[in-house]
């Protein structure tokens, strides 16, 4: 069974500060893909970042970094100097394929809980 | 540049009353996607379309039903809405590749409100 824990309900920042948002996952796949989203108040999910379970590679973007380690489960998130537009749900997300991966297919997500950040001037 | 567009944006309809909420892709995708979100709540996938074929999830209820006529477009039908299924609705969608689960797209979803 897939699973995905996101233990921080909610953080509150304030602006310019750095927060670090923890993801923790099962699964019973040695291929998966985990993936972050944005989920700001008007409601659409915005994808930030795609890793599959063999690229261990810790990524930056802008002030977005992300941290896979595959020996804990996790899968953390980091704003850097944080910006009241970064006030947001953030969730983490698992994929498992609908196929295998020689057949093209699409892929089912399980969510994580989700984490609500409050960017405050 | 909107590419997975949801309409309505707000929904209001009576207890029973059925409804429907479209999505539209301009993205060519495969698949598409409907998923449930309720207040506070991680969304949940109630079916998926990949191309015609319809795939229901287990614990969907019967009171949901989908179309999807051509690869642009696809509806969410609910026969006889009950409070309990007040939520947001979103579509999305994804590509299909070998060997890689490709991110999904969301549009900005549909906000059911159940009289």
């Amino acid at each position: 069974a897939q699973k995905v824990t996101q233990a921080q309900t909610e953080i509150s920042v304030v602006e310019k500060e750095d927060v670090t948002l923890d993801c923790v996952y099962e699964t019973r796949d040695t291929t998966y893909y985990l993936f972050w989203y944005k989920q700001p108040p008007s409601g659409e999910l915005v994808f930030l970042i795609r890793r599959n379970s063999f690229d261990e590679q810790n990524e930056i973007s802008g002030r977005y970094s992300w941290n896979f380690q595959k020996s804990t489960s996790s899968f953390n998130f980091t704003i850097t100097a944080s910006q009241v537009v970064d006030s947001a749900v953030y969730f983490c997300a698992l994929s498992y394929g609908l196929g295998s991966m020689i057949k093209a297919a699409g892929n089912k997500l399980t969510f994580g809980g989700g984490t609500r950040v409050l960017v405050k001037p | 540049d909107a590419m997975v567009i949801q309409n309505p944006r707000y929904q209001v309809t009576q207890f029973g009353k059925p409804v429907t909420l479209s999505c539209s892709q301009t993205l060519n995708h495969n698949v598409m996607y409907w998923y449930q979100q309720k207040s506070s709540q991680a969304p949940k996938l109630l079916f998926h379309y990949y191309d015609k074929d319809f795939n229901n999830e287990a614990d969907t209820p019967d009171n949901f039903q989908s179309r999807r006529p051509n690869t642009s477009f696809c509806f969410l039908d609910i026969r006889s809405p009950g409070l309990g299924d007040a939520a947001m609705y979103l579509c999305a969608t994804s590509r299909v590749k070998v060997g890689g689960h490709q991110p999904q797209h969301f549009g900005d979803g549909t906000r059911l409100s159940i009289l």
